[in-house]
């Protein structure tokens, strides 16, 4: 693995479903973020975590929950899928401990809910 | 509330030289980043400002007037592969990435 991972690349879910998008990364980094991006508009905080062990909410959290066992993975998960939450998913990092680190983006989950 | 303005849009002719403007009005200022993003990929690291000037990497230069709330990007001798969109993101007093919605750069040959 070399950077940020997710999984799946792509997947169309059913309203009410629950689904869990991953995120890992191989760079210790210790910040890490979830974004939505939707056309037309900017990407939007979800969620995001500083360290393991710790999480925040973002701009638009409503509808899903994160977790950070540990440093590598951070993954976000949709308890009850909406259409409105068709989007764009991506995952980034930071080293953290810096609030002006660049951050570092997987390729992203392209999500559908019908 | 907060706002980053970007044109949604931009044309320009390959071997020629863009500008893409970004204003801004956050709660706090702590820098700000331009990334690039080609479609259908993830966003990549271009340049940051936190006191005002221009920086100046390669064919991209970065400018930053804090009492403006203004900064642009300059792209010089563009290539076909500089297709692709801009995301303006400033650090707010929270340190959370606010985004522009990004402007797309379409170079004709």
């Amino acid at each position: 693995i070399a950077g940020i991972t997710q999984a799946p690349t792509s997947q169309i879910l059913a309203a009410g479903r629950r689904m869990t998008l991953r995120c890992t990364q191989d760079m210790r980094h210790n910040a890490m973020y979830w974004y939505r991006q939707d056309l037309g508009l900017g990407l939007r905080l979800i969620h995001y975590s500083n360290t393991a062990g710790t999480t925040g909410k973002g701009e638009v959290p409503d509808g899903y929950s994160v977790s950070r066992a540990n440093t590598d993975d951070f993954p976000l998960t949709l308890a009850s899928a909406v259409p409105s939450q068709t989007s764009v998913y991506f995952c980034a990092s930071s080293e953290g401990g810096r609030a002006a680190d660049t951050q570092y983006f997987g390729p992203g989950t392209r999500l559908t809910v019908l | 509330g907060q706002n980053i303005d970007q044109p949604t849009e931009m044309t320009a002719t390959e071997g020629a030289i863009v500008q893409i403007n970004c204003t801004y009005q956050t709660s706090g200022f702590n820098g700000l980043f331009w990334y690039q993003q080609h479609a259908g990929e993830a966003p990549t690291f271009l340049s940051y400002n936190v006191l005002d000037g221009l920086e100046e990497k390669g064919r991209f230069s970065s400018f930053l007037s804090r009492s403006k709330g203004y900064s642009y990007l300059l792209l010089k001798e563009l290539q076909m592969k500089d297709s692709a969109s801009y995301l303006c993101a400033v650090l707010d007093s929270n340190y959370q990435l606010i985004w522009g919605a990004g402007t797309k750069l379409i170079i004709k040959p």
